[in-house]
This record gives C-alpha cells, sequence and structure tokens, in this order.
C-alpha cells in the first residue's frame, strides 16, 4: 500500500512559468518531508524539505508547501528552467515505526520546455 | 570528494547465481540503505543500517541480504538471483537515522536472466 502518492506521472510546463509538483500522504506518523530530483543514469540527488512543524520552506526557485490536516505536500519551483526536467520524488519520514525508513512515491517527470 | 561509490554500475547475471553489490561512503556517515527502482513504482526501500551491526528490513527485503560490519560498506547481497529481482539498484547514506537527506550513488543496473 502506497503511503505516499504522486498522482500525475508527468508534467509540462513553459520556461519562466511556475512548475507545481504535487505529492500526498497517508501516514500520520510522518513528520519529515523531502523532495528528490533525479535526471537518467544519476542517482537521485536532494532537493529541499519541510519538517512538519512548518508549513513552507524556500530555498531560492524552489519552495515547499505543507497542508498537514489535508496530508499534502507540493513543490514549487518559479521560474522553470529547461534545466530542471527531471523526475521528481517525494518522500517521507518519521517517527516510531517509520523511524529510519524513507517512503518515496513514484516520481513526476517534470518537462520544462523553451 | 564526498561521494557514495557502488560497484559494479552493470551486471548481467543468470538466475540462481549468487552476487553481491559493493557500496561504500566516505562521509562517515551512520546510516546507509538500498532502494531498488522500477518503473512505474517509483523507489523502494530494501534494507537500512543505522549504524554498524545494526540493520532492518524496509519494504522489499526477500531474496536479498545485507551485512554492516564497518562503517564505510554496505553490500547487498543476492544469494540466489531471479528474474523479478532485475532492476535498478541505489545505495545511500546519510550522517543518521534522523537526517533524512540522504546522499545516493549512480545506481547499479542488474539484469537476472
Amino acid at each position: 500500500d502506497q503511503q505516499v502518492k504522486q498522482n500525475s506521472p508527468s508534467l509540462s510546463v513553459q520556461e519562466g512559468r511556475i512548475s507545481i509538483l504535487n505529492c500526498d500522504y497517508t501516514n500520520s506518523m510522518f513528520d519529515y518531508f523531502l523532495w528528490y530530483k533525479k535526471y537518467p543514469a544519476e542517482g537521485p540527488t536532494f532537493l529541499i524539505s519541510i519538517s512538519s512543524i512548518k508549513d513552507k520552506n524556500e530555498d531560492g526557485r524552489f519552495t515547499v508547501f505543507l497542508n498537514k490536516s489535508a496530508k499534502h505536500l507540493s513543490l514549487h519551483i518559479v521560474p522553470s528552467q529547461p534545466g530542471d526536467s527531471a523526475v521528481y520524488f517525494c518522500a517521507a519520514s518519521g517517527r516510531g515505526s517509520t523511524l529510519g525508513r524513507l517512503y518515496f512515491g513514484r516520481g513526476t517527470q517534470l518537462t520544462v520546455w523553451p | 570528494e564526498a561521494q557514495v561509490t557502488q560497484n559494479p554500475r552493470y551486471l548481467i547475471t543468470v538466475t540462481g547465481k549468487k552476487l553481491t553489490v559493493t557500496c561504500s561512503q566516505n562521509m562517515n556517515h551512520e546510516y546507509m540503505s538500498w532502494y531498488r527502482q522500477d518503473p512505474g513504482l517509483g523507489l523502494r526501500q530494501i534494507y537500512y543500517s543505522m549504524n554498524v551491526e545494526v540493520t532492518d528490513k524496509g519494504d522489499v527485503p526477500e531474496g536479498y541480504k545485507v551485512s554492516r560490519k564497518e562503517k564505510r560498506n554496505f553490500p547487498l547481497i543476492l544469494e540466489s538471483p531471479s528474474p523479478n529481482q532485475t532492476s535498478l539498484y541505489f545505495c545511500a547514506s546519510s550522517s543518521s537515522g534522523f537526517s533524512y537527506e540522504q546522499y545516493f550513488g549512480p545506481g547499479t543496473r542488474l539484469t537476472v536472466t
């Protein structure tokens, strides 16, 4: 049973516009959320994270929003650039039985076109 | 350079022939983990280790073994590989199990025929 869900397998956005990638989770024990970016033939690389005590975290062009009541987070990329084209994975972990475990969504392929 | 290395990067083998994929990190990280990536399924955790001599199962441990005898190395062992273990495997490490910002290796593409 998928505890982290990314329901959009792909997203296509024009350069300069905003990209919004969405992620939902089901386990209320999760209290730390991350986004990873993956290019073909490479391992995933960490992009940005957010703790459940916050509802927003910004790092340059990347902002992650967390809505705990809805068990939903989103990654905003503004402005989008062609180099952002990659697969983006949402991941979650937390306390108790989830400590040490990292649960990933299935990924969203972002394509930024000129 | 801080990195996670995996060997081999590509491997084609036959059903039942034992194999080991090595993973090594040079960051003195306590936490290490193995994942497999399959089309449409994302990344799934196989095993993880919070420290030397401490390992735990992830989501899909069946058919795999691991050991953590020293901090820098975390090999993945397939005692009797089967075709359903054909996948892309990633090793990762982080400074602790509480630090989820993991550094990933470049991946090992395994094909079992």
